[in-house]
């Protein structure tokens, strides 16, 4: 079965500060692999996925992620965060079924 | 266009007590799931569907039942409630034809609570 890890539980940054927040995964072929963010008290949203080609991919509110298959790993990555980024990060990710799997998550607190 | 709904928004039932978890979605997605979310664990997959009147296990099954008898709808049942269902529910829908080519599309959750 697919495993999903998050390298960070709870990262606590001031505004301005980057953001770095690590995923790697366990499945050795074709993957999908996204990033859903929860903000305080509301449903998962989809921040950026990648499916294919370019390995750097950008998505809303000014996220990336690279894609390193080498290294297994999906980083998800905002070079100056602000209070409004103070959420849940999941990491997920689909081996060709039905089904994703998702890490445990990291919470990420921004001070203002 | 509501999305993915979800009915209730909460609860609190005693041990042993059951009760239906509902999720609707009006985007004519084929896929739908049903995940439960605990502290420090991200997102477990109960059950899913892959299309009306279809259901299969996913990783935390047990003590749970579905049903998706008509498209729009995904009930998730609980027979004898357990504190170790305490939890956040999630429901969640995808347009079908290869997961990985689309996003799921989550409900706002239903927070249960088993004394």
């Amino acid at each position: 079965a697919q495993s999903v890890s998050q390298h960070n539980h709870h990262v606590i940054l001031s505004e301005a500060a980057s953001l770095e927040l690590g995923c790697n995964y366990s499945y050795g072929g074709t993957v999908n692999l996204f990033w859903y963010v929860q903000y305080p008290g509301q449903h998962l949203q989809l921040l950026l996925k990648y499916f294919s080609g370019d390995p750097l991919v950008k998505g809303i509110k000014g996220f990336e992620a690279e894609f390193i298959k080498s290294k297994f790993s999906f980083n998800l990555r905002k070079p100056s965060v602000q209070w409004s980024d103070t959420a849940e990060y999941f990491c997920a990710v689909n081996s060709g079924d039905y089904k994703l799997s998702f890490g445990a998550g990291t919470t990420v607190t921004v001070r203002a | 266009n509501a999305g993915v709904t979800q009915t209730p928004k909460f609860r609190v039932l005693k041990t042993g007590q059951s009760m239906t978890l509902l999720c609707a979605q009006d985007m004519n997605h084929e896929y739908m799931y049903w995940y439960r979310q605990d502290p420090g664990m991200g997102l477990r997959l109960i059950h899913y569907s892959v299309g009306e009147g279809t259901t299969a296990k996913g990783e935390v099954p047990d003590g749970y039942n579905v049903s998706r008898l008509k498209k729009q709808n995904f009930l998730l049942g609980l027979e004898s409630a357990a504190p170790s269902q305490t939890s956040v529910y999630f429901c969640a829908s995808n347009l079908g034809g290869g997961v990985g080519l689309n996003e799921q599309y989550f409900g706002p959750g239903t927070r249960l609570t088993v004394t």
